[in-house]
């Protein structure tokens, strides 16, 4: 089965900073998708990544696969309190449409 | 407008006492995912229909059921809680078929004492 590995599992940082989650994937990764969580709530979706090396960005947020398509960063520049949340990493299978999840990554942002 | 709909939002039992969840849409999605997730976890799929097909995920217990009664509601069951099923339990949709994103309804918060 696949499993998804994120860094760091936690992130505390004063507003205005920028930062990075990773997720890191056993397996070719064949979608990927980042998802935010307040804290006990459900899961907004973000973006999805598909083709190795593809980058996506949504108003301070970006999202990359690497090339070989196991690795995927989730970039948030001048960060804000609104950021605030757990990034959650999903993977899709080879052949279905399920997700498998990582643990997710807390992240505070501090005014 | 709420597309992924969970009732109830809180919900808290006995240990034993069984439980039903539910889960509406208004996307006319034909997948509906049930996933748990306890505290600091990640999501674990428990069983998803594809219409009226029902697919289980080979570790979920035999405690846990589930029913879709057409294509807009899907509940959980369970028969008898365990203080272990403690969790958040999240219903999500989708079109199924790679590519198609999954939508999650705001969960419902399991207690049981």
């Amino acid at each position: 089965s696949q499993e998804l590995e994120q860094s760091p599992q936690s992130l505390i940082v004063q507003e205005g900073k920028n930062l990075t989650i990773n997720c890191t994937s056993s397996k070719t990764l064949y979608g990927l998708y980042w998802y935010k969580q307040k804290y006990g709530e459900g899961l907004i979706f973000l973006m999805m990544l598909q083709k190795g090396g593809e980058e996506k960005s949504h108003e301070k947020i970006t999202a990359k696969l690497d090339e070989k398509k196991q690795q995927s960063s989730l970039h948030i520049t001048a960060s804000q309190p609104s950021h605030a949340g757990i990034y959650l990493c999903g993977a899709e299978g080879g052949s279905n449409y399920k997700l498998t999840f990582g643990k997710g990554t807390l992240l505070t942002v501090n005014p | 407008d709420a597309m992924v709909i969970q009732n109830p939002r809180y919900q808290v039992t006995q240990f034993g006492k069984p439980v039903t969840l539910s889960c509406s849409q208004t996307l006319n999605h034909n997948v509906m995912y049930w996933y748990q997730q306890k505290s600091s976890q990640a999501p674990k799929l428990l069983f998803h229909y594809y219409d009226k097909d029902f697919n289980n995920e080979a570790d979920t217990p035999d405690n846990f059921q589930s029913r879709r009664p057409n294509t807009s509601f899907c509940f959980l069951d369970i028969r008898s809680p365990g203080l272990g099923d403690t969790a958040m339990y999240l219903c999500a949709t989708s079109r199924g078929g790679q590519g198609e994103k999954l939508f999650f309804g705001s969960g419902t918060q399991l207690s049981v004492l």
